[in-house]
């Protein structure tokens, strides 16, 4: 089956700090990936849409500036949060969806803990 | 709007137990649903998944039957493991590709020895 893959799979930083997260389809190509965020004990909320070739789509609440995405490549999106802060701690994960029907393709996640 | 229903744990059950998480949707058209499982630290598994109305998805032991005229998906299994400890996410997708998955709340699940 199809493989997403992210990096790091963890990662602390100082407050302040940018930190950049990588999602990765290793055996096929995505057009359009996803970023979740999800929080203790709770649900995957999507923070936004990666279209490769063009701007983001963000969901309500999600503040663009803050966490800057870009689709590069076929194959390739970056979340980078930019001036971390330890609210912005959380488990970070991305999507992708397949070539055939409505399936997505989970990465691993990547844990941000912001000090 | 579409939504995804799910009942809320967590669920403790004994070895061998009989498992159900109830799922039910709201959606506008006729959605493609699906479980996940995400164990302790790692990210989102496909379990199972069901495209269109009567079918049945398996895997593992697990079962769900998509129901169109309750709009429900059932995950169950007749005898639960200590690894199947987990929380399951039932989700929805309405189209093909490009749309992400309406998720439910997840419910988790420990199995005791």
């Amino acid at each position: 089956g199809a493989v997403v893959s992210q990096h790091p799979s963890w990662v602390i930083c100082k407050s302040g700090t940018s930190v950049k997260i990588e999602c990765r389809s290793l055996d096929f190509q995505a057009t359009t990936m996803f970023w979740y965020r999800q929080f203790p004990k709770q649900s995957l909320m999507l923070m936004a849409t990666s279209n490769e070739g063009s701007k983001a789509t963000y969901e309500q609440g999600v503040e663009k500036d803050k966490f800057l995405i870009n689709h590069a490549s076929l194959t390739l999106s970056t979340l980078t949060v930019t001036s971390a802060h330890p609210e912005d701690s959380s488990f970070y994960i991305c999507s992708a969806p397949g070539l055939a029907g409505s399936e997505q393709f989970f990465g691993p996640g990547t844990r941000l803990t912001v000090l | 709007g579409d939504s995804v229903t799910q009942m809320e744990g967590p669920v403790t059950l004994s070895e061998e137990a009989f498992l159900t998480i109830n799922c039910t949707y709201t959606a506008t058209g006729y959605p493609s649903l699906f479980w996940y499982v995400q164990y302790p630290g790692e990210g989102l598994q496909l379990l199972l998944k069901a495209t269109k109305a009567d079918d049945k998805g398996s895997n593992k032991g697990f079962e769900a039957t998509y129901r169109k005229e309750t709009t429900s998906f059932h995950l169950e299994k007749g005898s639960v493991q200590v690894s199947d400890s987990a929380v399951y996410f039932c989700a929805l997708s309405l189209t093909r590709g490009n749309t992400p998955l309406v998720f439910g709340k997840g419910t988790r699940l420990s199995v005791i020895a």
